[in-house]
């Protein structure tokens, strides 16, 4: 039980697209979802904390409206990074919370974005 | 000053040996405490957790806290070359507390 999926798993895109990233909580239903960038040898930064039916609250530093988060039912969120440029090349990850569960984040496997 | 503090390693043993990693941190205010494990290029998997002070044991692992020196551990008893990835260690305020700060992680190989 536990799994969080999130697709897609790569992308490239121009600089100045937008890209859309989905995760979903396959087995049961995310209180919270929280969306975190890792950059190459740092560690996990969360960048903002979804719930559902209401705004995300973004992390000092996150731009809001670049990273534009919707959390529209219980098993689905979805990062949209808008106007991508290089700087925003990252591995990208998602955890979901269930009912009850308090701390224990489970993990989807990532998304890694390549803006050229 | 990094509210948590992890050497990233790498870290290499022999099979069959015992391994450490260890965290410190500066917020005494940290009561969760937790244990990830991220293959390359994968999202992190839970492997323990552990409330306020204490030692919690699964299978081969240990995880231990130190409240008073702000000081946790993972012991892996026999590694096996499967267990080589990044361990990240990650804490929060309390059970109620949703948002989890995480070291940098330690890069653990273990050779055959």
């Amino acid at each position: 039980g536990a799994v969080v999926s999130q697709h897609p798993s790569w992308v490239i895109c121009k600089s100045g697209t937008s890209v859309k990233i989905e995760c979903r909580s396959l087995d049961f239903q995310a209180t919270t979802m929280f969306w975190y960038r890792q950059f190459p040898k740092q560690s996990l930064m969360l960048m903002a904390t979804s719930n559902e039916g209401s705004k995300a609250t973004y992390e000092q530093g996150v731009e809001k409206d670049k990273f534009l988060i919707n959390h529209a039912s219980l098993t689905l969120s979805t990062l949209t990074v808008t106007s991508a440029h290089p700087e925003d090349s990252s591995f990208y990850i998602c955890s979901a919370v269930g009912f009850g569960s308090y701390n224990e984040q489970f993990f989807g496997p990532g998304t890694r974005l390549t803006v050229l | 000053q990094k509210e948590v503090e992890q050497d990233p390693g790498p870290l290499s043993v022999p099979e069959g040996a015992i391994v450490s990693l260890n965290c410190t941190y500066s917020n005494s205010a940290f009561q969760y405490f937790m244990w990830y494990r991220q293959y390359s290029r994968k999202g992190p998997e839970l492997l323990m957790y552990t409330y306020s002070s204490g030692n919690k044991e699964d299978g081969r692992f240990t995880a231990q806290v130190d409240k008073s020196s702000k000081y946790i551990s993972l012991f892996i008893r026999d590694s096996q070359p499967s267990d080589s990835a990044t361990y990240l260690c990650a804490m929060a305020l309390g059970r109620g507390y949703q948002k989890v700060t995480f070291g940098i992680g330690t890069k653990l190989q273990v050779i055959p």
